[in-house]
């Protein structure tokens, strides 16, 4: 089966700009999560999805970020006005509703100057 | 939530010999342990798990030790090889909602 698809895998923005990244998860998995992974550390949920719904979103920085799964397939993490400290790969995830197994995608290189 | 920790940080050992790394936790709750290999510009990949009702799992020369009692779990490599070499991070799910808490990752490297 086809893996985790996102897009861009790299990105580079001045302080202050906008972006987007997407998610394509693995078909029929239910449950997507957006994960934030700094240099040099474990990844930290940001955000997770069952279908459409966020299931928890209390990690999100909820002024800046901001993520939708309107159709419960594919999802969009946008980030408003970037910052420095945003500098990290957004790593994208999906499992099926009953299992545990979180399936990685390649993530996106964020770099804030 | 939950709060995992692991050590080492890095690791050097050297090819044909064995790799522990040691995972803490806090919630007794936490129910599911899995470990995950994240090679360089690569996305992290599931090794090996284990759930709360085993003590013990191995597969492939991975063997994975639970204790619940002093909230510790722990990954052992045996025969390490230079394809070994990555990051590897432990986590721990403390409900049933699928939410996932990483350690901050072991740096192994094995040396020819």
């Amino acid at each position: 089966e086809a893996g985790v698809t996102q897009s861009p895998r790299y990105a580079v923005l001045q302080e202050g700009q906008a972006v987007s990244f997407w998610c394509d998860p693995i078909s029929g998995h239910d449950t997507l999560y957006w994960y934030q992974q700094p240099r040099d550390q474990g990844p930290q949920l940001l955000v997770y999805f069952r279908d459409e719904a966020v299931i928890d979103n209390s990690q999100l920085p909820s002024d800046r970020f901001s993520a939708v799964r309107p159709k419960g397939t594919n999802s969009t993490l946008k980030i408003q006005s970037a910052k420095q400290g945003d500098t990290a790969t957004y790593l994208c995830a999906s499992s099926r509703d009953w299992g545990y197994e979180q399936y990685f995608g390649p993530g996106t290189r964020l770099t804030v100057l | 939530g939950e709060q995992v920790e692991q050590l080492p940080s890095i690791l050097r050992v050297q090819e044909g010999s064995s790799a522990s790394i040691n995972c803490t936790y806090e919630n007794s709750a936490s129910n599911y342990f899995p470990w995950y290999k994240q090679e360089p510009g690569e996305n992290p990949k599931l090794i090996i798990d284990i759930r709360s009702n085993m003590e013990r799992k191995q597969t492939q020369g991975l063997i994975v030790l639970l204790d619940k009692k002093a909230k510790r779990f722990s990954l052992h490599i045996t025969d390490t090889q230079p394809g070994d070499s990555a990051m590897y991070f432990c986590a721990a799910n403390p409900d049933s909602n699928n939410r996932i808490f990483f350690g901050d990752g072991t740096q192994l490297v094995v040396k020819p």
